[in-house]
């Protein structure tokens, strides 16, 4: 079974600063997705990223981008430029190719201060 | 798209009665999840569908809760009896399984918060 990994329960940075959450997984799976999810105040769960691991090239999104090391089973979200609108929860989350359904970790509590 | 839509949003109900949750799926979705959250347990699964079939409700609580999936637009989650532990925010979410290159990613409504009193 894959198991996903937030170390990080807490987490808080200055605006305008840069941030990153990191986020481990365990697999012997050679295809699948990585997400990371972002869950602010009204609970809305929104995805923020998402990694296909046969992709060796880390995705980006505006000003949100991941540090993907597939041999290291290691998926980290960089925040650059935090804004305090992105306080929220992050969840990272994995799926299997054609799997259906996802496993979650914690989720890491970001907190921008202004 | 409208994106997953869930009723009620919010609902306040006593201990012993029946509380049914609603979801309307993505169109052309073909995988529907419940997904349950708490402080104290984060978020769980709880049961999911592929058109329309059970897949696996091992995360289904207890015999109170059932799940059903008429058709592809539509499943409910019901609670009966309802009891205060039960009060969490509900989240129903689905997803289109396409292969490696498209698709896949899960998509949540916006939540049905539960307060069993």
């Amino acid at each position: 079974a894959q198991t996903v990994t937030q170390s990080q329960p807490e987490m808080s940075v200055q605006e305008a600063e840069t941030v990153t959450l990191s986020c481990t997984y365990d697999t012997s799976e050679n295809n699948y997705y990585l997400f990371w999810y972002k869950q602010p105040p009204s609970r809305q769960m929104i995805l923020v990223i998402r990694q296909e691991a046969y992709k060796q090239q880390n995705a980006t999104e505006n000003r949100f981008s991941v540090n993907f090391q597939k041999a290291a089973k290691s998926f980290s979200l960089k925040i650059s430029d935090s804004q305090l609108g992105d306080t929220a929860m992050y969840f990272c989350a994995f799926m299997k190719v054609n799997a259906g359904k996802s496993t979650f970790g914690d989720g890491t509590t970001l907190t921008v201060k202004p | 798209d409208a994106g997953v839509i869930q009723s009620p949003r919010h609902e306040v109900t006593e201990m012993g009665q029946e509380v049914t949750l609603r979801c309307k799926p993505i169109s052309g979705h073909d995988y529907l999840f419940w997904y349950r959250q708490t402080m104290m347990r984060g978020l769980e699964l709880l049961i999911y569908f592929n058109n329309n079939v059970p897949i696996d409700d091992s995360g289904m609580p207890e015999d109170r809760f059932s799940a059903k999936m008429p058709n592809a637009s539509f499943s409910t989650l019901k609670i009966q009896p309802s009891e205060p532990r039960d009060s969490a925010v509900y989240f129903c979410a689905s997803s289109l399984i396409q292969g490696v290159n498209s698709g896949n990613t899960i998509y949540f409504g916006e939540g049905s918060w539960l307060t069993v009193v």
